[in-house]
């Protein structure tokens, strides 16, 4: 299983731009990258997941670069809601995948 | 929709007695998931199902914890002679294909005294 390493904890101010980079060095070739937001008291929630170059949706975007061995999410002009954990994953989708959630980053957005 | 349901949402039981807890997935959803969660960590995987067959139980911290699907649908987690170290949240997620994309439930407080 590819290992992922990211930070423990991130500040950020309202209506700024926020990258979480994570790194996975020995991801797979099958392997996809899954990001969760988890807020306190509730269960994880799908971001965003992604194989390789970007992607992006109406929450966030996904960068990957060429070599795939970590992913950054990006999140736009964050808000004091946005503050929660996210946590990024990296399996096969479709095989034997079994998530590891690490300990995420804990986002904290200020006034 | 209905999402992914767990009960009791809250469980206080006493040191040696079993316990069982309820995941009602979302319908339709071939996978589903138990997680345990201990407070400021991520989830910690135990085992999961692809319809009624349970493809890992890896995850299982010894054979006082079982899990079953038997129709593929709700899931019940067993855990059999509790001890205080199993305090923890646990976590139901449902995926319609095994696809990455997983709900989660609202979780179960289990707290053994």
């Amino acid at each position: 299983l590819a290992k992922t390493t990211q930070p423990i904890s991130m500040d950020s101010y309202e209506g700024q731009e926020v990258n979480i980079t994570c790194s996975h060095n020995n991801i797979a070739t099958n392997d996809y990258i899954t990001w969760y937001q988890q807020f306190p008291s509730q269960g994880p929630r799908f971001i965003i997941q992604g194989y390789k170059t970007k992607v992006t949706n109406e929450v966030a975007s996904l960068f990957i670069p060429a070599d795939r061995k970590s992913s950054t999410l990006s999140l736009p002009r964050v808000s004091l809601s946005d503050t929660a954990v996210y946590y990024c994953l990296v399996g096969e989708i479709g095989g034997s995948y079994i998530p590891t959630f690490g300990r995420g980053t804990s986002l904290i957005v200020h006034p | 929709g209905a999402g992914v349901s767990q009960s009791p949402r809250y469980k206080v039981t006493k040191r040696g007695q079993d316990v069982a807890l309820r995941c009602d997935p979302i319908s339709g959803h071939v996978s589903l998931y138990w997680y345990r969660q201990a407070l400021g960590q991520g989830p910690e995987f135990l085992t999961y199902f692809n319809y009624e067959a349970q493809q890992d139980k890896s995850g299982l911290p010894n054979d006082r914890f079982s899990a079953e699907r038997p129709e593929g649908s709700i899931s019940t987690l067993t855990i059999q002679r509790t001890e205080q170290r199993d305090s923890a949240m646990y976590r139901c997620a449902s995926s319609l294909d095994g696809e990455g994309e997983q709900y989660f439930g609202p979780g179960t407080r289990l707290t053994v005294t």
